[in-house]
């Protein structure tokens, strides 16, 4: 079956821009989670969601970034006013439930800040 | 907070190696261990996981076993292949704690002919 695609897989913004970074889910999996992975580093948790709610959002940095997942399937993780410092790939996972042990990645978006 | 600390790379084979990645970690109550894999130009995939102390993972050839003790769950193969050649990470799963991933730096391996 399909697994976690994320859309764009590049997206290059300049500094100062907005930029929306999407996420569709596994068919049927009701948690969703947002990584941040900077160039040499492991993945940093950003927010999760438990069907259309924010279940915990205490890895967003700032808040320029926010994420929304409106009827509980595809999410869309946005970043106001970009800043070179948000240059990361922006990572995706599903799960059937909340659970740290069935996450399933997508192939991330590449962000680059000029 | 949860933290994951692995080996620094890259770590360099020659084909048929043992290799052993060492991560430790910390946490509260009793989290979930994972190791997962990222080959060049694609995404994180699971390699094993343990969810209690004393088990072991195992899955392509590679094993990790939980130890409580030492708060460690390295990563061991007994004769690595070029194709093994990639990023490979620790992590941490805590119930206790939300249920993000808590992942180490990553440890690149490259494995030659």
């Amino acid at each position: 079956g399909a697994g976690v695609s994320q859309t764009p897989s590049n997206k290059v913004t300049e500094k100062g821009k907005y930029v929306e970074l999407r996420c569709d889910p596994i068919s049927g999996h009701t948690a969703l989670y947002w990584y941040r992975q900077s160039l040499g580093q492991g993945p940093e948790f950003l927010i999760y969601f438990q069907g259309t709610g924010a279940a915990d959002d205490s890895g967003l940095p700032n808040d320029r970034f926010f994420a929304v997942r409106p009827e509980g399937s595809v999410s869309t993780l946005k970043i106001q006013r970009t800043e070179r410092g948000d240059s990361a790939v922006y990572l995706c996972a599903s799960s059937l439930r909340a659970s740290p042990n069935e996450q399933f990645f997508g192939p991330g978006t590449r962000l680059t800040v000029l | 907070g949860d933290s994951v600390t692995q080996m620094e790379g890259p770590v360099t084979l020659s084909e048929e190696a043992f290799l052993t990645i060492n991560c430790t970690y910390t946490a509260t109550g009793y989290p979930s261990l994972f190791w997962y894999v990222q080959y060049p130009g694609e995404g994180l995939q699971l390699l094993l996981k343990a969810t209690k102390a004393d088990d072991k993972g195992s899955n392509k050839g590679f094993e990790a076993t939980y130890r409580k003790e030492t708060t460690s769950f390295h990563l061991e193969k007994g004769s690595v292949q070029v194709s093994d050649s990639a990023v490979y990470f620790c992590a941490l799963g805590n119930n206790n704690a939300g249920n993000m991933l808590t992942f180490g730096g990553g440890t690149r391996l490259m494995v030659k002919p």
